[in-house]
Formats: C-alpha cells, sequence, structure tokens
C-alpha cells in the first residue's frame, strides 16, 4: 500500500507563477522528503523535513508539514522552464524501515 | 565523484532468460537500495542493504535476489526473467538510515522482457 500519495496527478502553468504540489500519507512518521525526477534520469533529493517542523525553506523551496492532517506540501516560487519535472514525496514510516514514495505530481512549466 | 553509478542503462531480455544489474556508490554509504519504477506506482522497494554482506527484502522482492559482496557494490539478479518485470530499476545509497540523510540516486536501467 501506498504511504504517500502527490496531488495533483498533473500540473501545467506558465514560466513565473508558483506552482504547488500536495501529499497525504497514512501513518506517524520520522520524516518527509520531497525529491524531484527529471525524464529519463534518476531522482534528486530536495529537501527533508522532520516530523517535529512546520515549514523549511531552500532558495525557491518551501514545504510544509502539517502532522495532525497528515500532509505535506511543496510550494516552487517563480518558476522556471527547468523546473518542468516529476515531483515526488516520500515518507518514512515511523514504525518502519524504508521510505515509501508516492506516484508523483508531473509538473510541466511553459515559456 | 561520480555519485552511483548503475550499468547497462538499457537491456531487453527473453522470457526466461537471467541478467544481472551493477551498481555502484563511490560516497563511502553504508546504506543501498534496489527500487523499480512503473508508471502510477511511483518507485517500490525490491531489496536493500544496511551494510557489507546484508541484504533484506523490501515490498516486492519476488523474482529477484540480491548481494553485497563489497561496501559499494549492490547487485541486483533476475534468475528467469518474466515480462511482468519490465520496468526502470534504481540503485540508491544513503549515509545512514533515512531517518537522518537523503537517498542518493542512479540514472537507472531501463527492462524489457518480451
Amino acid at each position: 500500500s501506498q504511504q504517500g500519495e502527490e496531488d495533483p496527478q498533473a500540473l501545467s502553468i506558465q514560466e513565473g507563477e508558483n506552482a504547488t504540489m500536495n501529499c497525504s500519507y497514512k501513518t506517524s512518521i520520522n520524516n518527509l522528503q520531497w525529491y524531484r525526477q527529471n525524464s529519463g534520469r534518476g531522482l534528486v533529493h530536495l529537501i527533508l523535513i522532520r516530523s517535529n517542523e512546520r515549514e523549511k525553506h531552500s532558495g525557491r523551496l518551501r514545504v510544509t508539514l502539517d502532522t495532525s492532517k497528515k500532509s505535506s506540501s511543496l510550494l516552487i516560487t517563480a518558476s522556471r522552464a527547468a523546473d518542468t519535472a516529476s515531483y515526488f514525496c516520500a515518507t518514512d514510516p515511523y514504525y518502519g524501515q524504508n521510505f515509501v514514495f508516492g506516484p508523483g505530481t508531473r509538473l510541466s512549466v511553459l515559456p | 565523484n561520480a555519485g552511483v553509478t548503475q550499468t547497462p542503462k538499457f537491456r531487453v531480455l527473453k522470457t526466461g532468460q537471467s541478467m544481472t544489474l551493477l551498481c555502484a556508490q563511490d560516497m563511502n554509504h553504508e546504506y543501498m537500495y534496489w527500487y523499480r519504477q512503473d508508471p502510477g506506482m511511483g518507485l517500490r522497494l525490491i531489496h536493500y542493504s544496511v551494510g557489507e554482506g546484508t541484504t533484506a527484502k523490501g515490498e516486492v522482492p519476488d523474482g529477484y535476489n540480491v548481494s553485497r559482496l563489497k561496501k559499494q557494490n549492490f547487485l541486483l539478479g533476475l534468475e528467469s526473467a518474466a515480462p511482468s518485470q519490465t520496468s526502470v530499476y534504481f540503485c540508491a545509497s544513503s549515509w545512514t538510515s533515512s531517518y537522518n540523510s537523503p537517498l542518493h540516486f542512479g540514472n537507472g536501467t531501463r527492462l524489457t522482457v518480451t
């Protein structure tokens, strides 16, 4: 069973706009991570947020975590064509041992 | 640094054939993982290793075997390939358990079984 589920499945925006992706999960977690995957490539780590944190920033990325709602969001501000990729959330279940990945959100940023 | 390197990049097998996928990392990571990625399914863990000489089953281990004879290498074997094993396979490594460190991924092996 999938622990993390991203929403929406696909998102298309214009360059310069903000992109927001959401992730919901089912069980208690140690941390949640976001990854980016460009077409034909492996996943690249973007940001890690621990269960006792509510918000983290990294450059144009802002991640929030609401453990009461078991959800996280990834905001990319001032998007660029180079941000076109699939984005995955991965949760580290509290009682589990390994990450569980969601199916991802496909982001298209149009020039 | 090369990071995580996977070979081969592409492979076509006939049903029943065998093959080995090689993963090598040069970051001195303890933990290594094999995932498969299928459309709409995200990544699913096949097997993993928490150190040289150790292996453990993940979510979808059936039909696969692994070995970690050297710390830097993690091999994934398919003894008798089936069309259901058509997928993209990713190797990943991490410094410690996932609580503290992110995963570093290779660029994948695209396997087609006919």
